[in-house]
């Protein structure tokens, strides 16, 4: 499965746009991107996910690199609520999610 | 919104007792899984489960592991003989189908604390 590298942590203001770096750079052309956020004191819960072309949901946009080695989670207005460790899991074959580390949001009121 | 969840939300036992941790994942869900994660470290894989069987288990899920779908609703894991290490959140998950486009829901988790 592809290694992923995300920031430990970010620090947005209310309000704002947050965009959350991940690269995964050993990634094959067959996996899909997926972005998976745990609030505090509870399970991982899905964003977005992505394979070539940037995508947008009701909670998140996420754009893809050309060459795919790279992936941006877009929070378009920050909210308290969504302060959570945001995770970059490349999906390939097999079953399981691998998480890594993600990048902890701290959002300033 | 149909949901994964989990019983006992907190399970308190001794070190060497047996505890099972209770799941009901969504019901139109085939695949099944177990992941872990110690206090302040990352959610670590167990287990999944399809068609009655083990599809997968990481090096964790020693032979003091088991799981088990004992009527079409629940989804259990047993530890037979509990260590202090095991203290964790356990996390239940369900998923549709294994299509790489597919999600994984989760439940709210089941904190275990090994006296």
């Amino acid at each position: 499965d592809a290694k992923t590298t995300q920031p430990n942590s970010m620090e947005s203001n209310e309000e704002e746009p947050v965009h959350l770096p991940c690269n995964h750079s050993t990634i094959s052309g067959t996996d899909y991107i997926h972005w998976y956020r745990q609030l505090p004191s509870q399970g991982p819960e899905y964003v977005i996910h992505g394979l070539t072309s940037n995508v947008n949901n009701r909670m998140a946009s996420l754009a893809i690199a050309e060459d795919r080695k790279s992936s941006t989670l877009i929070l378009h207005r920050a909210t308290l609520r969504d302060a959570a460790v945001y995770y970059c899991i490349p999906r390939g074959t097999g079953n399981q999610f691998y998480f890594g580390t993600g990048t902890s949001l701290t959002v300033i009121p | 919104e149909p949901e994964v969840t989990q019983t006992p939300s907190h399970q308190v036992t001794q070190m060497g007792q047996e505890v099972i941790l209770r799941c009901v994942p969504i019901s139109n869900h085939l695949y099944f899984y177990w992941y872990r994660q110690i206090l302040g470290q990352k959610v670590e894989f167990l287990v999944s489960f399809y068609n009655n069987e083990i599809s997968e288990k990481s090096e964790i899920f020693d032979d003091q592991f088991s799981v088990e779908r004992p009527d079409g609703s629940n989804f259990t894991l047993k530890i037979r003989s509990t260590k202090l290490e095991d203290s964790a959140m356990y996390f239940c998950a369900s998923m549709e189908s294994t299509g790489l486009y597919n999600e994984q829901f989760f439940g709210p988790g089941t904190r275990l604390t090994v006296l």
